[in-house]
């Protein structure tokens, strides 16, 4: 597709049920983060891809959340026995290789989670 | 620290009227500097990339200022209109073997009639 596609883009689910949220980076763009935003809060940075190199997971909350991405690809965030506190939205960024880009970040629209 | 602050948190202005956001940061190696707006309900999307040559650069009705001396940048925002209300966030890259962004908390700018 032309952009970042996000989905769902809205969840709504029941505390201690699993989520899961997808991310379809640009074609071409080699590194891909993940993000929450809580309602009227700024950016959080969660983890970040590159190539195939180890993921940068420094911003994950917990160890209910982890993401996986298979090469340069689509990412899965999976956030384990949601808390009432997780309900944000999650916005993912793609980017083309870090040798030649300028460091523009390229957003999805977001998955808004709210859990009950 | 790599630290990106912005002011004011929140602003309004009357539509037509001029305003300027402030961004001040402490992140090196400094790479460039961004702005971005983000819609209410949307994704950010970049407005201007300035690096550490440049003074000034515009973009239609923005213009983002950068004093790389001082660590600060601003975006003006001329003869604002009611879709300029919206989150404008700074953002700051520093080249560390790729590129590590760090976000600024944004400044909510809301345009009344």
């Amino acid at each position: 597709g032309a952009g970042v596609s996000q989905s769902p883009s809205n969840k709504v689910t029941e505390k201690g049920k699993d989520v899961e949220l997808r991310c379809d980076p640009i074609s071409g763009h080699t590194a891909l983060y993940w993000y929450r935003q809580r309602l009227g809060q700024g950016l959080e940075f969660l983890i970040y891809f590159q190539g195939n190199s180890a993921p940068d997971k420094s911003g994950l909350p917990s160890d209910r959340f982890s993401a996986e991405r298979t090469g340069e690809s689509v990412s899965t965030l999976t956030i384990q026995r949601t808390q009432q506190e997780d309900s944000a939205v999650y916005l993912c960024a793609s980017t083309p290789a870090s040798g030649s880009n300028t460091g523009e970040l390229f957003f999805g629209e977001g998955s808004r989670l709210t859990v009950l | 620290k790599n630290q990106v602050e912005q002011s004011p948190q929140s602003l309004i202005i009357l539509e037509g009227k001029n305003c300027t956001l402030q961004c001040n940061y402490t992140v090196s190696p400094f790479s460039n500097l961004r702005w971005y707006k983000q819609d209410t309900g949307r994704g950010p999307v970049s407005l201007t990339i300035m690096t550490f040559s440049e003074n000034t650069k515009s973009n239609g009705r923005y213009t983002a200022t950068l004093d790389a001396d001082t660590k600060q940048s601003s975006l003006h925002i001329t003869a604002s209109q009611l879709s300029d209300s919206a989150s404008y966030i700074c953002v700051v890259s520093a080249v560390t073997g790729g590129f590590k962004t760090i976000f600024g908390a944004g400044t909510r700018l809301f345009v009344k009639a």
